[in-house]
């Protein structure tokens, strides 16, 4: 019934490390994002994917790469972990504006706590 | 540059009362704002979208205003109740370029409603 999932829903892990999260949503939305919440709760945009095809990437590391297999999943890849990297990541989803009938509403999955050591 | 402002921080008030939340970004050229509701440890629900041709949005107990020319809306929450406490988020998506709903975020405003 979860419109728009992700795993794992806590993620702690060393520095240096290599980590995935993962994001499904089954809306048939095709239009998939990645938010960073850093600790004073401040939601920024990091990346977004319409059918699978990439069309933002805010000012993000190169350590953080982005892979959508198809249009229900958005994965979030991130290597050499820092300790800044720690906060909590959202994946959302929207159909696209300038689509009759829809409206660009998002909708948020339940957010990754990942803790850098 | 799109700034959004949420007005006040943090809100208490005792179990009854109406409120007002305020938002408000710097550059009108938005294609809707999006308000939300996030629960401690929680996800963001979301509560009302208003498109830009639009004045208003109703929603039970909640009511949402945009005034895009001033760069401003307000979610109005009647007869709260202890359950309404959480952080409430606004944000706006951008009209021009192509940046695909990208939404720009306040810092939202945190309620707490006391019985």
């Amino acid at each position: 019934d979860t419109a728009v999932s992700q795993t794992p829903k806590y993620l702690v892990t060393q520095m240096g490390n290599d980590k995935s999260i993962k994001c499904e949503q089954n809306l048939g939305h095709d239009t998939m994002y990645w938010y960073k919440q850093d600790s004073k709760k401040f939601l920024k945009i990091m990346f977004s994917y319409n059918n699978k095809e990439l069309i933002i990437n805010e000012t993000v590391p190169n350590r953080f790469s982005p892979k959508s297999p198809d249009k229900a999943h958005l994965n979030l890849h991130i290597n050499s972990l820092e300790l800044g990297d720690s906060a909590v990541y959202f994946c959302a989803s929207s159909l696209a504006r300038g689509t009759i009938g829809t409206y660009n509403e998002q909708f948020f999955g339940p957010g990754t706590r990942l803790t850098v050591l | 540059k799109q700034e959004v402002t949420q007005i006040p921080a943090a809100l208490s008030v005792p179990e009854g009362e109406n409120l007002v939340l305020n938002c408000s970004f710097t550059d009108s050229a938005i294609y809707n704002l999006q308000w939300f509701r996030q629960d401690p440890g929680k996800g963001l629900t979301s509560l009302l979208l208003i498109q830009s041709s639009q004045r208003e949005q109703t929603s039970g107990r909640l009511n949402a205003s945009l005034d895009k020319s001033s760069g401003r809306s307000t979610l109005y929450i009647a007869a709260s109740q202890p359950g309404d406490s959480a952080t409430y988020l606004c944000a706006v998506s951008k009209d021009r370029g192509s940046t695909l709903g990208r939404l720009y975020f306040g810092r939202g405003t945190q309620l707490t409603v006391w019985p």
